[in-house]
């Protein structure tokens, strides 16, 4: 079975501030996907980045960066310079082969000008 | 485009009522599934559908039931709603393969009275 752990329920940070969002998981799976998710205060849930397994490159889009740690099954994301309207609850995911989503239970980033 | 649009928004029953939430995509994609969101709890995976004709339950399926008589469209029935229903129900569709992100509706918020 799967399990995503975001083991933060809350962070709150002042704008301009770094934040980082851990995301750990167990899977017995060797190939498998993982997920970040944006849900914001309007409630849609949307996409921001996959990543496979064989791939442990760090990503950097805009002031969003991930780290892929496969040693550690973690991945890990951070805002950079975080601004009010990066304010939402964020949802790490991990897909396995039976085509089953497995998500963290989400963490509330609140940034405050 | 549409894509995956979920109806009503919005829904009180009492308990013991039954009701249909519908879910249709036109992005013509294999895999679609059914989540509830609970605070707290991330988002769990009711059930679950790799194409049309075939169906399968995820981690909390119990007093749902779906079918899949065609691609566009996977709705999601509560035969005798129960408080512990009371839920944000969410839909989303992805093209076959692991690695392919998951298109979410804008859910459905359910409250069981």
């Amino acid at each position: 079975a799967q399990k995503v752990t975001q083991a933060q329920t809350e962070i709150s940070v002042v704008e301009k501030e770094d934040v980082t969002l851990d995301c750990v998981y167990e899977t017995r799976d060797t190939t498998y996907y993982l997920f970040w998710y944006k849900q914001p205060p309007s409630g849609e849930l949307v996409f921001l980045i996959r990543r496979n397994s064989f791939d442990e490159q760090n990503e950097i889009s805009g002031r969003y960066s991930w780290n892929f740690q496969k040693s550690t099954s973690s991945f890990n994301f951070t805002i950079t310079a975080s601004q009010v309207v990066d304010s939402a609850v964020y949802f790490c995911a991990l897909l396995s082969n039976d085509y089953k989503l497995s998500f963290g239970a989400g963490t509330t980033v609140t940034v405050r000008a | 485009n549409a894509g995956v649009t979920q109806t009503p928004k919005f829904q009180v029953l009492k308990t013991g009522q039954s009701m249909t939430l519908q879910c249709a995509q036109d992005m013509n994609h294999e895999y679609m599934s059914w989540y509830r969101q609970d605070p707290g709890m991330g988002l769990r995976l009711i059930h679950y559908s790799v194409g049309a004709g075939i169906t399968d339950q995820g981690e909390v399926p119990n007093g749902y039931n779906v079918s899949r008589s065609t691609t566009e469209d996977f709705p999601l029935r509560l035969l005798s709603a129960a408080p512990s229903q009371t839920s944000v129900y969410f839909c989303a569709s992805s093209q076959p393969g692991s690695n392919q992100p998951q298109h979410f509706g804008d859910g459905t918020r359910l409250s069981i009275l």
